[in-house]
C-alpha cells in the first residue's frame, strides 16, 4: 500500500516562529502536493513539485516556501509563522503519469 | 482553470437510506478520484475513476466524462459512513487536483 506520512498530526507554533512541515512518501512518486483545507473554501494548492529541486506555485503560494532534496521528502516551511495560517495541511503524491494521488493523514497547525 | 461542483453541500440520512452524490466539472478530464474525509481530517481514497463505473462493496461510482459528471452512491448507510466526501479531477498531462468544495455526511442512526 501507497503510504504518505505527515511528521506530526497536532502543531502548536507562536507568531513569528518558523515552521517545518514535513511529508515523506515510500512509493517512488515523482510528484508531490501540499494543500491547506480551511472552512468554507475547501482544499486550495500551496505548492507543488514534480521531480528532485523542482517546485511550481499553486493558488495560495503566499507566505509559504518548500524544499524537494530527496525524492522521497516534500518540506513545506512558513518562514514566519502569522495566525492566518492556522489551518489543516495535506501532502498528497503520485507517479509521474499523473494517476492516482495519495493523501498523508493530515497537520492541523495553531499559531497564537 | 477546471471548475468542480458538488451537490447536494450537506446531506442527512437515516441509517439504512441510501444517497447520489453529483459531481459536475467544466472541463475533459484525465483523472478522477472521490475521497471521503474522516473525523481526524484524512482523505482516504475511495474510487479513482476517470471514466465508467466501479464498485466497492456498498459504495459504487460512475463518471460520464462525455457529459462531464460523476456520480458517487452509497447504499444501505451506515453511521460510519458520515463525513465529508470530496471529488476532484485533473484535466490535463500531470496537474494537480483540482478539489470540489465537498458534501458533508450525516448518517444519524
Amino acid at each position: 500500500d501507497v503510504k504518505v506520512t505527515q511528521s506530526s498530526r497536532y502543531l502548536v507554533k507562536r507568531t513569528g516562529e518558523k515552521v517545518f512541515l514535513e511529508c515523506v512518501q515510500d512509493m517512488d512518486h515523482e510528484n508531490m502536493f501540499w494543500y491547506r483545507q480551511d472552512p468554507g473554501l475547501g482544499l486550495r494548492l500551496i505548492y507543488f513539485s514534480y521531480d528532485v529541486k523542482m517546485k511550481e506555485k499553486g493558488d495560495i503560494p503566499e507566505g509559504y516556501s518548500v524544499s524537494r532534496e530527496k525524492k522521497e521528502r516534500f518540506s513545506l516551511i512558513l518562514e514566519s509563522a502569522s495566525t492566518n495560517q492556522t489551518s489543516m495541511y495535506l501532502c498528497a503524491s503520485s507517479a509521474l503519469t499523473g494517476t492516482e494521488a495519495f493523501f498523508g493523514q493530515g497537520t492541523r497547525l495553531t499559531v497564537v | 482553470g477546471i471548475q468542480v461542483e458538488q451537490s447536494p453541500p450537506d446531506l442527512i440520512l437515516q441509517e439504512g437510506a441510501n444517497s447520489t452524490l453529483r459531481c459536475n466539472f467544466s472541463d475533459s478530464v484525465n483523472n478522477l478520484q472521490w475521497f471521503h474525509q474522516n473525523p481526524w481530517g484524512q482523505l482516504i481514497n475511495l474510487f479513482y475513476i476517470p471514466s465508467g463505473t466501479k464498485q466497492n462493496g456498498r459504495l459504487s461510482a460512475t463518471t460520464v466524462a462525455t457529459e462531464r459528471y460523476s456520480l458517487l452512491y452509497i447504499s444501505s448507510s451506515q453511521t460510519t459512513d458520515s463525513g465529508v466526501y470530496f471529488c476532484a479531477v485533473r484535466n490535463s498531462g500531470n496537474t494537480p487536483l483540482v478539489f470540489g468544495k465537498g458534501t458533508r455526511l450525516s448518517v444519524i442512526a
